[in-house]
């Protein structure tokens, strides 16, 4: 079993639609928790961070984090066709600006 | 510069023949990181390199995979004897040394095909 696991999709939704992406995770020692988005040919960029359990806001954009289950999620409201990319979750134990542990990732595509 | 700059952004190399790419981080951080994206396999960490400390090493693959970074900023990550296999796209990335401000700032990679 990976230390992270995610969903490889794809996902297609139409314009406007509430998405829901998630990972699971095995290594209790997890404390950082990220969600990066890949566009194509380019490197991923950090989309939200989460400090341990809880929820996390910003926009269209809600970062979840259940601890106890092992399993985090990102909700994306009002999905706009800039949305499109693929979405990676990451994880570490000892910081946000260390070594990450990443899922495979998960490519949307938010259909005009 | 305003991000971190890959270099090659492409590289085709014959299986045995040994490349090197290049990575100039954002002035200023101290952490520089290099990972591995393959088809269908998510990012995989290589090597990650923190101020004066011994760089951490535990991702490289195999002893044709080293790295060095120079004075605290540029970085080169060379591949000996290349295998199809290392066939990917190598992502640099930078951030600052505080573990509570999140997240690196990637580069755009290098794709690095051996054929």
């Amino acid at each position: 079993q990976k230390e992270v696991e995610q969903d490889p999709g794809p996902l297609s939704v139409p314009e406007g639609a509430i998405v829901s992406l998630n990972c699971t995770y095995s290594n209790s020692a997890f404390q950082y928790f990220m969600w990066y988005r890949q566009y194509s040919r380019k490197g991923p960029e950090l989309l939200m961070y989460t400090y341990s359990s809880g929820n996390k806001e910003d926009g269209r954009f809600t970062a979840q984090v259940d601890k106890s289950s092992k399993y985090i999620s990102l909700f994306i409201r009002d999905s706009q066709p800039s949305d499109s990319a693929t979405y990676l979750c990451a994880m570490s134990n000892t910081g946000a600006n260390s070594k990450l542990t990443f899922g495979k990732g998960i490519t949307l595509s938010v259909r005009p | 510069g305003a991000g971190v700059s890959q270099s090659p952004s492409n590289k085709v190399t014959e299986k045995g023949k040994d490349v090197e790419l290049r990575c100039d981080p954002i002035s200023g951080h101290t952490a520089l990181y290099w990972y591995r994206q393959s088809l269908g396999q998510g990012l995989e960490f290589l090597i990650y390199f923190q101020g004066n400390s011994a760089p951490d090493k535990s991702g490289l693959p195999s002893d044709r995979f080293s790295a060095e970074r120079t004075g605290g900023s540029v970085s080169t990550l060379t591949i000996q004897r290349t295998q199809q296999e290392d066939s990917a796209v190598y992502l640099c990335a930078s951030s600052f040394a505080d573990r509570e401000v999140g997240g690196y700032t990637f580069g755009s990679g290098t794709r690095l095909t051996v054929v």
